[in-house]
């Protein structure tokens, strides 16, 4: 079965520090992968997805940025963190099969991050 | 890009029956996708949709009418572990998912 991981799960960090928030999934391949970000009690923003290694396409130009070094693994970064990056972080992974009506994605577990 | 609206909050008593609405405008459609989040916790998927009508999981049911740009979530027999925020979804070329903003259900005995 998939599972997919993300660390840490809570971050507190101060304005201007970098950040690095990991997600890596396991039990498929070459999966599409995304990262969200939830300001509280709002909707889901997307933020990046990727279709394969290397390959990043960003929805909202900002501070952040996203990399793909392995099949299975999905980062995100800053360089300087703003007190607007709080939020709760959320990565998801996607396979199309053609076996398959339709294909939702599937969520880990999220990183809440505190920027004071 | 994708234009989409949910009530952001409803209550209901246990037992009964609710109705979410969300609405949606977008430039081609892919399916629309429910999914329900407790607080503090990861989306989990309930229902997709692509043709019309009504599509029914047990005790949820999703609806959606493509015309009028617009799908609901019906949850019949509400439990108090039904407290939490349900998120509407239209994926765009199956990459670009829009969330609304999501409905927050309150399940009160």
């Amino acid at each position: 079965s998939q599972t997919i991981h993300q660390w840490p799960a809570t971050l507190v960090q101060p304005v201007g520090s970098p950040l690095s928030l990991e997600c890596t999934v396991e039990g498929t391949s070459n999966p599409n992968l995304y990262w969200y970000r939830q300001a509280a009690g709002r909707g889901l923003q997307l933020l990046f997805y990727s279709v394969g290694i290397g390959q990043i396409s960003s929805e909202v130009p900002q501070n952040l940025s996203a990399s793909r070094p392995q099949d299975r693994q999905f980062i995100l970064s800053s360089k300087k963190l703003l007190l607007s990056d709080s939020g709760f972080y959320l990565c998801a992974w996607r396979t199309l099969t053609g076996d398959r009506d339709y294909n939702e994605q599937f969520f880990g577990p999220g990183t809440r991050l505190t920027v004071l | 890009g994708q234009n989409i609206d949910q009530p952001t909050e409803m209550t209901a008593t246990e037992g009964a029956i609710v109705q979410i609405n969300c609405t949606y405008q977008t430039s081609g459609f892919n399916g629309l996708f429910w999914y329900q989040q407790h607080a503090g916790e990861a989306p989990t998927f309930l229902s997709y949709n692509v043709l019309d009508g009504l599509e029914e999981k047990g005790r949820f049911s999703s609806f959606l009418s493509r015309s009028k740009g617009y799908s609901y979530l019906l949850l019949k027999e509400l439990q108090m572990k039904d407290s939490a925020s349900y998120l509407c979804a239209v994926p765009r070329n199956f990459n670009k998912f829009y969330f609304g903003s999501g409905t927050k259900l309150n399940v009160k005995p």
